[in-house]
């Protein structure tokens, strides 16, 4: 199977700053990696994603980085604002299970 | 686009007694569909995978025994959780899939055990 460590499990950081979030992932297999946002009492969303064909993707804030060599994947969220407190969930693609492993969550907090 | 939905957004039953949820594919045919659950303060665990005319494969700590799946065709699948106890409160999540890895989720049934 798979199993995907986040870390940090918490991080504050002040408006306009940017937010940084680390997870590592075990098999070399897993090709597809999502990031999913969760406010309170909701469910994930889809916020960005990357495959395993690429290095990098950007849009509407968020960058996301693929390093498949040290299996190690990050969202960089830039000019952070309040709207951008939440819970966020890296995941990985199980090959084997066909479904997705995700991290234990890291929730951010944005102040002013 | 593609939509799930998932019914009912949320319910409570009474410890011991079971219920059913169900997921639907709108706009697209779901090659699979993957149930998740993601207890409370917790993470996304998958519990098994649906497949159309396949077996269905569940994931350690889960079972056929106490979440029977039904996955008749490629737009609609159930879930049922039996004999529901306290820990199997949390937020359950179907995702349906088309070929590749990418799941649309529903927005999950939030069941509450009393």
């Amino acid at each position: 199977g798979e199993q995907v460590e986040q870390l940090p499990s918490i991080l504050r950081v002040q408006e306009g700053s940017s937010a940084s979030i680390n997870c590592t992932y075990e098999n070399s297999a897993s090709n597809y990696f999502p990031w999913y946002k969760q406010e309170p009492g909701e469910n994930p969303k889809l916020i960005i994603d990357i495959r395993s064909n690429m290095e990098r993707k950007q849009t509407q804030g968020l960058i996301v980085l693929l390093d498949k060599k040290a299996k190690r994947f990050s969202l960089h969220i830039t000019d952070t604002q309040p709207g951008d407190s939440a819970m966020y969930f890296c995941a990985a693609w199980d090959n084997y299970a066909q479904g997705l492993t995700f991290g234990l969550g890291t929730r951010v907090s944005v102040f002013p | 686009g593609a939509l799930v939905y998932q019914y009912p957004r949320r319910t409570i039953c009474k410890s011991g007694t079971s219920m059913r949820m169900e997921c639907q594919a709108v706009g697209f045919q779901a090659t699979s569909v993957a149930w998740y659950r993601q207890s409370p303060q917790k993470t996304f665990e998958l519990i098994a995978l649906s497949t159309v005319n396949s077996a269905i494969k569940y994931e350690q700590n889960f079972t056929q025994e106490k979440f029977p799946i039904s996955h008749p065709n490629l737009s609609f699948s159930s879930m049922t959780v039996l004999n529901a106890y306290l820990e199997d409160r949390g937020l359950y999540l179907c995702g349906a899939r088309v070929g590749g890895a990418e799941q649309f989720f529903g927005p999950g049934t939030r069941l509450t055990v009393l």
